[in-house]
């Protein structure tokens, strides 16, 4: 049963506008939770990361939001731009465990 | 990331045949996985090590073995390939998590099985 769910396959969004990419997670034992981004033939490389004491975490164009209570997080890109289009994983841990529970992935594509 | 080798990156065999992929890392982490990756699944834990000859089962463990007689190799097997084993193949390593943080995992570039 997977326990991090990605409902979106895929998103567009044209060049310059925000893109939101969703994650839900079942199991409120998770306390870290981190996005990675995969390009064709490369492997996962890490992009941001959020403690379930926190509810906003922000690296440059990229932003996390957790919201603990509806077991949801979401990553925000702005502005996206060419080089965002990739996959994107959403994954959760706990912080005794060393493992990832890692969610389908969701697809983004920047338009021009 | 450069610390991390898999080798091959593409493999075609046959059913039945046994298969070994080996991770390489040369950033001396502790923690080592390997994943598979499979559409619609996203990336699955086969098996992982938190030291030398020190190794146990993740999600998807069937069928896989795994060895780690050194820090920085870490060979995945599978006995007898399946069709089912058709996948994309990611090592993984970390170190153990800080108090208050988590192990963020570093990815090789993968390895594409193909089970005929």
């Amino acid at each position: 049963d997977q326990q991090v769910k990605q409902n979106s396959p895929s998103l567009s969004v044209q060049e310059g506008r925000i893109s939101i990419l969703n994650c839900d997670y079942t199991n409120s034992m998770f306390d870290y939770f981190l996005w990675y981004k995969k390009y064709p033939a490369e492997g996962p490389t890490f992009l941001i990361s959020i403690s379930s004491i926190k509810d906003k975490n922000e690296d440059g164009r990229f932003t996390v939001f957790l919201n603990k209570s509806a077991k949801h997080l979401s990553l925000h890109i702005v502005p996206s731009q060419p080089g965002d289009s990739a996959v994107y994983f959403c994954a959760a841990s706990y912080e005794v465990f060393p493992k990832l529970s890692f969610g389908a992935g969701t697809t983004v594509t920047v338009r021009a | 990331d450069a610390g991390i080798t898999q080798s091959p990156r593409h493999k075609v065999t046959e059913t039945g045949t046994p298969v070994t992929l080996r991770c390489h890392q040369t950033e001396n982490h502790r923690y080592m996985y390997w994943y598979r990756q499979d559409p619609g699944h996203g990336l699955r834990l086969i098996h992982y090590s938190y030291g030398v000859k020190d190794t146990d089962k993740g999600e998807v463990s069937d069928g896989y073995s795994v060895s780690r007689s050194k820090t920085e190799d870490f060979l995945l097997t599978l006995e007898s390939a399946t069709s089912s084993q058709t996948s994309v193949y990611f090592c993984a390593i970390s170190d153990p998590p800080l108090a208050g943080s988590t192990d963020t995992q570093y990815f090789g570039p993968g390895t594409r099985l193909t089970v005929l």
